[in-house]
């Protein structure tokens, strides 16, 4: 148990439906993101909010939108997926200001199948 | 974007050293991490060390940093079955990049065998 939980933890959609995944943090943390690992490429940064804020978009196509509503939750809903965008979406969590290093946790992740 | 290259799989015996390497292309790194994923799981991180530190040894993992010629090693000592997973390396670039902005290689799949 890292303390960051991710829910759905399985997902199958269909390229028309709307989905969304979430997020929480019991950490305290002050920061949070959305990772994106897919097979055989490195992880991929998607979004990163900071005390609330977006800071970060990582130029993701506009069919993932994501919401921080306070800094213990994260949302990032799907509408009209493609099939490439199957994938385990992470979410992830750190506290800002610990001397440099930057210590990221991360939930198990949701995997993603787009049919 | 920067590149973090790692060899995709590596088996050992159980008992003995497992060593994973790791190369890197940004030469403004201040920090690299080793962070394991173990089947339906998320990231952990295991260990980082400081750019200007050539060596940091934590129990059973030690991580060797030659900056010059950006290669960084993971060796874990008297591997158990239970360290089967897969590795990631990560590398932080100059301070003030982007929070959360770490570079990933793909990771090495470590398999044990008892």
């Amino acid at each position: 148990e890292t303390g960051v939980t991710q829910t759905p933890r399985h997902l199958v959609m269909g390229m028309t439906n709307k989905k969304s995944l979430k997020c929480e943090q019991h950490l305290g943390h002050n920061a949070m993101y959305w990772y994106k690992q897919s097979a055989k490429k490195p992880l991929e940064l998607m979004f990163v909010y900071n005390f609330k804020e977006q800071t970060e978009n990582n130029s993701v196509p506009s069919r993932f939108s994501p919401e921080c509503p306070n800094s213990s939750h994260l949302f990032l809903h799907l509408h009209t997926l493609q099939p490439e965008d199957s994938a385990l979406y992470l979410c992830a969590s750190s506290q800002e200001g610990t001397g440099g290093v930057e210590k990221l946790f991360f939930g198990s992740g949701t995997q993603l199948s787009v049919l | 974007g920067e590149d973090v290259e790692q060899s995709l799989f590596l088996s050992v015996r159980e008992g003995d050293s497992s060593v994973i390497n790791c190369t890197y292309t940004d030469s403004s790194s201040t920090y690299l991490y080793w962070y394991k994923q173990e089947p339906g799981a998320g990231l952990q991180l295991l260990t980082y060390i400081f750019s200007n530190m050539d060596m940091k040894q934590d129990q059973r993992l030690t991580v060797l940093l030659n900056k010059k010629d950006k290669h960084l090693s993971l060796r874990i000592a008297d591997t158990q079955t239970g360290d089967s997973a897969i590795y990631f390396c990560a590398e932080k670039g100059a301070e003030g990049s982007t929070l959360g902005r770490l570079y990933f290689g793909r990771g090495t799949q470590l398999t044990v065998w008892p």
